[in-house]
């Protein structure tokens, strides 16, 4: 099973500012890695897949890099109905398999 | 536009076996793949299986002596019946479809199903 670390487990950010999310995969998963956003009481919404690939209708500012064991998701200037947690999730390989989320919060 | 609803028993019992539904609108489910998904509250995801509008399945190793699920293509529906839960089982279950190999979008609301007596 590939084991998902996503680092910081919690991120302050001011409004307006850059976010940066980790994830690490235990063992490669090529670039089979997707993004989803989860606001509280709601269900996780898509938001990159393929590591790099916006899904439809996600705003500009979200944009993901990486491959291999490595992944970035990048907020570029944090909105307000941005702070929510984020999950990465692999599909290389089964099962497939969640990180545990890092919480962005309201600096 | 596709929209998914999760729908069943809010309260289960220990031993019992947990019975959801999902409804699918806006697409036919033939042609897809449709999963199930919980995440404990407070807590992280948990891909639970997939089933094809043919009825193949791939589940959980973690969960799979448990794990049935099913499709009802004339219904537009399919669905997850787990067995013998316990508390641990006690989760926010979605459903969703399974695109891109493995990526899930739609998801449904969500449904909290507790396991207690």
């Amino acid at each position: 099973e590939r084991v998902m670390t996503q680092s910081p487990a919690t991120l302050s950010v001011s409004p307006g500012e850059r976010a940066t999310l980790s994830c690490r995969a235990s063992q490669s998963v090529s670039d089979n890695l997707a993004w989803y956003q989860q606001r509280p009481g709601q269900a996780p919404r898509l938001l990159i897949y393929g590591a790099s690939i916006s899904a439809t209708g996600i705003p500009a500012r979200f944009s993901g890099s990486g491959s291999g064991t490595e992944f970035t998701l990048t907020i570029s200037i944090l909105q307000s109905e941005d702070f929510a947690v984020y999950y990465c999730q692999q599909y290389n390989n089964w099962p497939l398999t969640f990180g545990g989320g890092t919480k962005v919060e309201i600096k | 536009q596709v929209q998914m609803q999760e729908s069943g028993p809010g309260l289960v019992k220990p031993s019992e076996t947990l019975s959801l539904t999902c409804s699918v609108s806006g697409d036919s489910i033939s042609g897809s793949f449709w999963t199930w998904i919980r995440q404990p509250p407070g807590k992280g995801l948990e891909w639970i299986g997939y089933i094809y509008y043919t009825g193949s399945t791939n589940y959980n190793p973690s969960l799979k002596s448990r794990v049935t699920m099913s499709v009802d293509t004339s219904k537009n529906q399919f669905s997850l019946n787990l067995r013998s839960v316990t508390a641990a089982d006690t989760a926010v279950y979605y459903c969703a479809r399974r695109i891109n190999g493995g990526v899930f979008d739609p998801w449904g609301q969500g449904t909290l199903v507790t396991v207690s007596s």
